[in-house]
Parts: C-alpha cells; structure tokens; sequence
C-alpha cells in the first residue's frame, strides 16, 4: 500500500472555478507536507509546503493540514488554465532525507 | 537562487547498451536524488546521496548504478536497456535549511529502440 494517497486521479474544473486536491498518508511519523506542481515537459516545483495543524493561504492557493486524520489537502479558486498540471503531494519524516510522493492529480482547467 | 542542469534532454538507446544521465546543481546543496517518472504517472526514487561520499539505493534501484563525483554533480548510469522502456529521469537537490524541500531538473527523456 503507498504510504501517501492522493484522489481524485484526475479532475476538471471550469476557468474561475475551484479545484480542490487531497491527500491521505498511512505513516503517522510524517510531520512534513508539500504540495508539488509538474507542468507538462517540465520538473516539479514545490508549490507550498504545510508543517503545522490549519490552513496555509498563498495567493489562489490554500492548503489544508489535519495530523491527526493524516490528511492534507489543496484548494485553488479562481483557477486559470495556466494550472492545468499534474499535482504532487509529497510527506517527509523529521530528520528524513526522502520525500514520500503520492502518484499524482492531473488537473485540467477548461477554458 | 540556484538551477539543477540535466543533460541530455532526450536519450536514445539500443537495448543492452549502457547509458549514462548527468546532474549538475548550483544550489550549493548536500542531498542529491535520481527519480523515475513513468507516462507522467508518481515518481520512483532511484538513488540518493546524503553527502559528496554517500550513495543510498532506493526502491528501484536494480538495472542502475550511481555515482556522486563531487558535491555539485551526480551521474546516473543505466546498466542494460530494456527494449520498450521510456521514462523520464528527474534529478534533484536539497537541504535541512528548508526541511529537505526538494528541488528537480527538467529532466531526461529516455526512449530504448
């Protein structure tokens, strides 16, 4: 079983709509969280990292941290097209040299 | 700010033959990482080097050897191609000072004939 889970696989949202991303781990020794985002053709870039319980709000975007239920999550509103990408959650242990990666959310912003 | 330099951009190989993907960073950064990305699909750690003299295999890390020559660069070699295999190879760097956020390259995009 992948220690981080991330749903839907896939998800389309009308240009000014929200897109909401989640993320589920299964190791209660993660304490770090990062959302990553990976255009086509491109390496993945860090979008926002989220270490402590609550909301992180940056610009468009607001990520959502619950330790206790192990679950992080990734809103957007007023989405462009220019966020069409694939979306990475990713989880680190403290003092851990390896990030954890779910497998992915392929967003699709429609014009 | 600093950039992770991958070369080449596309690789193309005949099965058996070895081959062999660089890394280079700026960033002045201890930890290196070797991934593989499927079809766009999550990434699979290689291998990863804590330090310039450390080597770690990940989970896939059978059909590849790696090789940190010095701080800045770490070298990625596949030992035999496999006929059919297409993947892109993603190197990245980071640091304690950030949590051990990780930066990437653009990658490789590795085709076998």
């Amino acid at each position: 079983q992948q220690k981080v889970q991330q749903s839907p696989e896939s998800l389309s949202v009308p240009e000014g709509g929200m897109a909401s991303l989640n993320c589920t781990s299964s190791d209660r020794n993660f304490q770090y969280f990062w959302w990553y985002r990976q255009h086509s053709g491109e390496g993945p870039k860090a979008l926002m990292s989220i270490f402590s319980d609550g909301d992180k709000k940056e610009g468009r975007f607001t990520a959502h941290l619950n330790k206790a239920s192990l679950h992080v999550s990734l809103h957007i509103r007023d989405s462009q097209p220019s966020d069409s990408a694939l979306y990475f959650c990713a989880a680190a242990s403290s003092g851990s040299w390896q990030l954890i990666f779910g497998s992915g959310t392929q967003l699709t912003v429609m014009p | 700010g600093g950039i992770i330099t991958q070369t080449p951009k596309f690789l193309i190989g005949q099965e058996g033959q070895k081959l062999t993907l660089k890394c280079q960073q700026n960033f002045n950064h201890d930890t290196m990482y070797w991934y593989r990305q499927d079809s766009g699909k999550g990434l699979r750690l290689i291998y990863y080097s804590i330090t310039e003299n450390d080597l770690q295999k990940g989970d896939l890390s059978e059909g590849y050897d790696a090789s940190r020559e010095k701080k800045s660069s770490f070298s990625l070699t596949v030992t035999s191609a496999q006929k059919n295999e297409m993947a892109v190879f993603l190197c990245a760097s980071s640091t304690p000072d950030r949590g051990y956020e990780q930066y990437f390259g653009p990658g490789t995009r590795l085709t076998v004939l």
